[in-house]
């Protein structure tokens, strides 16, 4: 079991560019969501879903859109990269005792 | 006012000594919360869970306040493996909220 991957490990984008960063997990189940960590910030939740078909925002949603493709799959899109949005993305999944399990991350360079 | 805050660190402590850990959280119902730890350049990994009659986990033992509104995470007898990042975090519904981290040295 891979648990939850994420694509891809690192990238570098210009400004205006628009990608999309994908996550999926083997773990069935229901609930996932997309953080960015930046430092000194700690994790903060952009969206969620809590299950297939729903997806609601975060705390930091302006600038991203999501897609809950399948109970599998959770991706994060940016439409227009902005410099703000370098980080570190993480994707997670939730047990029904709200236990996270996390992917291992995306590095992400807006120039 | 965050939502959810840690104390700010960083501690550098010797092997072998205990330290404790607060995290203080404003909405009052919120009803899960967690330890993660997190190592440098890495995902954060579930450390425990913190249960309202407090609980232990080996040297790692978390408690809840709901009156005060805080929760702790002590270490004992710190191992130079404990060093990383221990972020709390707290569910007020559907939601996760994360604390921004108290980083931990252990020296030997």
């Amino acid at each position: 079991n891979a648990g939850v991957t994420q694509t891809p490990k690192f990238q570098v984008l210009k400004t205006g560019q628009s990608m999309t960063l994908q996550c999926a997990q083997d773990m069935n189940h229901n609930s996932m969501y997309w953080y960015r960590q930046d430092p000194g910030m700690g994790l903060r939740l952009i969206y969620y879903s809590a299950s297939e078909g729903t997806t609601d925002k975060g705390e930091v949603p302006n600038g991203y859109n999501v897609s809950r493709l399948n109970k599998r799959e959770f991706s994060l899109r940016l439409e227009s990269a902005a410099p703000s949005q370098t980080s570190v993305y993480f994707c997670a999944i939730a047990d029904f005792n709200n236990e996270q399990f996390f992917g291992p991350g995306t590095r992400l360079t807006v120039l | 006012r965050k939502e959810v805050e840690q104390d700010p660190g960083p501690f550098n402590v010797p092997e072998g000594a205990t330290v404790a850990f607060n995290c203080t959280y404003s909405n009052s119902a919120s009803q899960s919360f967690f330890w993660y730890r997190q190592d440098c350049r890495k995902e954060p990994k579930l450390l425990m869970s913190v249960y309202s009659s407090g609980n232990e986990d080996g040297r790692f033992t978390a408690q809840l306040n709901r009156a005060s509104q805080y929760i702790s995470l002590l270490i004992r007898d710190s191992k130079l493996s404990d060093s990383a990042t221990y972020l709390c975090v707290v569910i007020p519904g559907n939601d996760m909220r994360f604390g921004a981290g108290t980083r931990l040295t252990v020296k030997p």
